[in-house]
């Protein structure tokens, strides 16, 4: 089974508006970490936000939130007031193990278009 | 401070040469992740370093991938005998000591194998 699943392939929205992409994920480990990465058409990785299946709130990061649903495990990145910077693939990940460095686990990504 | 440091960031090599990827974690980083991306995929771990140690190696191919973090100096990933399949973005990332949460990427070296 994939350890972490993004469903869209890709994903359009206007500018200005929200949206949200979508991630589940798999594991059995009761600590993990899940993370949002953007990668520009430039090629960098960019770190977003981060979760812990710890934490009580749902993370947020400016303009970047993360609704996180542990029953579901599901773990989607919401981008409100979007930008046409915005316009990249989406990774999420997972790291498993609480606290220890560990290797992150990526999905196949979501590229995102935002028109005008 | 100076982010997570690679180079080259674009390497050619032609079937059967070597490639030597560098790697200079953040300051204050001592564990360092190579992942590699193939065209139109997601990052795959490779191989975890602390200093001087290979801590997990099992995203790693068993032949002619190799990879070093030693005491002093960067983190290198060498790949002997490049095929085109080897052809790739080479991302590094590390995390520091205390809190291993977050990655931190490099820009990448992409290698294209003719």
């Amino acid at each position: 089974a994939q350890k972490i699943t993004q469903t869209q392939p890709g994903m359009f929205v206007q500018e200005k508006e929200a949206v949200t992409l979508d991630c589940t994920y798999d594991t059995s480990d009761p600590s993990y970490g899940l993370f949002w990465y953007k990668q520009p058409s430039s090629g960098e990785m960019i770190f977003l936000i981060y979760q812990g299946s710890y934490d009580q709130q749902n993370a947020t990061e400016g303009r970047y939130s993360l609704n996180f649903q542990k029953a579901r495990k599901s773990a989607n990145l919401v981008i409100s007031a979007s930008q046409l910077g915005d316009s990249a693939m989406y990774f999420c990940a997972m790291r498993e193990g609480r606290g220890t460095a560990s290797k992150l686990t990526f999905g196949t990504g979501t590229r995102l278009q935002v028109t005008l | 401070n100076a982010g997570v440091m690679q180079n080259p960031r674009h390497l050619v090599r032609r079937r059967g040469q070597e490639a030597r990827l560098r790697c200079s974690p953040m300051k204050g980083h001592s564990h360092v992740y190579w992942y590699r991306q193939l065209p139109e995929e997601g990052l795959k771990f490779m191989v975890y370093l602390q200093k001087e140690n290979i801590i997990d190696e099992s995203g790693m191919p068993k032949e002619r991938f190799s990879a070093e973090f030693p005491k002093e100096g960067p983190s290198i990933l060498r790949i002997q005998q490049v095929v085109r399949g080897d052809s790739a973005a080479y991302f590094c990332a590390s995390s520091p000591a205390s809190r291993g949460e977050t990655q931190y990427f490099g820009p990448g070296t992409r290698l294209l194998v003719l």
